[in-house]
């Protein structure tokens, strides 16, 4: 079974900072890395698939970058409304395995 | 617009049983793989169980192969969950999740709002 490392757990930062949540492999997953968002009292949504695809709507200041084993996602000039907890996934081979999340907290 | 309501989450008692439902809507079902997805406060996101777009392939996490039987009908657009021999472990939110494509490897590009789990004497 694959396992996912992300880092850092939690993080604080200032609004317009810049943002790197990292999310390693325990093997190969080539490009099949996947982020979601998730806010308080709701279901994930997917930000980024492919690694560095992102979805339709999402602001174009989420971007994700990667491949083989160690991916990252990146806020290039956060704002408020990113407080939320990030999470990585691997679909490169089931079972399907998540990181345990990046808490994200606006200062 | 594609929407998934889930139903039957309840409180059980250890051993017992329980059934998830999801009916899904504004996309072609059968085209998508579906998945069962578990959130716990301590333990984050758990992928629990997936199933191909024919219903022809399934697959289960190893804490809950043997217990736990997806199945979907796609007449119905449904998505279920059997869940038999259950555990305070077991206890979490249940997501129906759904893949972009219909046999896997693909990522999780809609959920449910989730419905909840208690198992507890």
């Amino acid at each position: 079974d694959i396992q996912m490392t992300q880092s850092p757990s939690s993080l604080s930062a200032s609004v317009g900072d810049r943002v790197t949540i990292t999310c390693r492999a325990s093997q190969t997953i080539t490009n099949y890395l996947n982020w979601y968002q998730q806010k308080p009292g709701k279901a994930p949504k997917l930000l980024i698939s492919a690694a560095s695809s992102l979805q339709s709507g999402v602001p174009s200041r989420f971007s994700g970058s990667g491949s083989g084993t160690e991916f990252t996602l990146t806020i290039s000039s956060l704002q408020p409304e990113d407080s939320a907890t990030y999470d990585c996934q691997q679909s490169y081979s089931i079972p399907y395995s998540f990181g345990q999340g990046t808490k994200l907290e606006i200062k | 617009e594609v929407q998934l309501v889930e139903s039957g989450g309840d409180l059980v008692q250890p051993g017992g049983s329980l059934r998830l439902s999801c009916a899904a809507s504004g996309f072609t079902f059968s085209n998508c793989a579906m998945n069962w997805v578990r959130q716990t406060p301590g333990k984050g996101l758990e992928w629990v169980s997936a199933i191909s777009g024919s219903g022809d392939d399934t697959y289960y996490a190893d804490s809950v192969r043997g217990r736990f039987t997806i199945s979907r009908d796609n007449s119905k657009n449904s998505l279920y969950l059997r869940m038999n021999s259950l555990r305070a472990e077991d206890t979490a939110l249940y997501y129906c999740v759904k893949e972009g494509a219909p046999s896997f490897n693909d990522a999780f590009d809609n959920w449910g709002q989730g419905t909840m789990v208690t198992v507890s004497s």
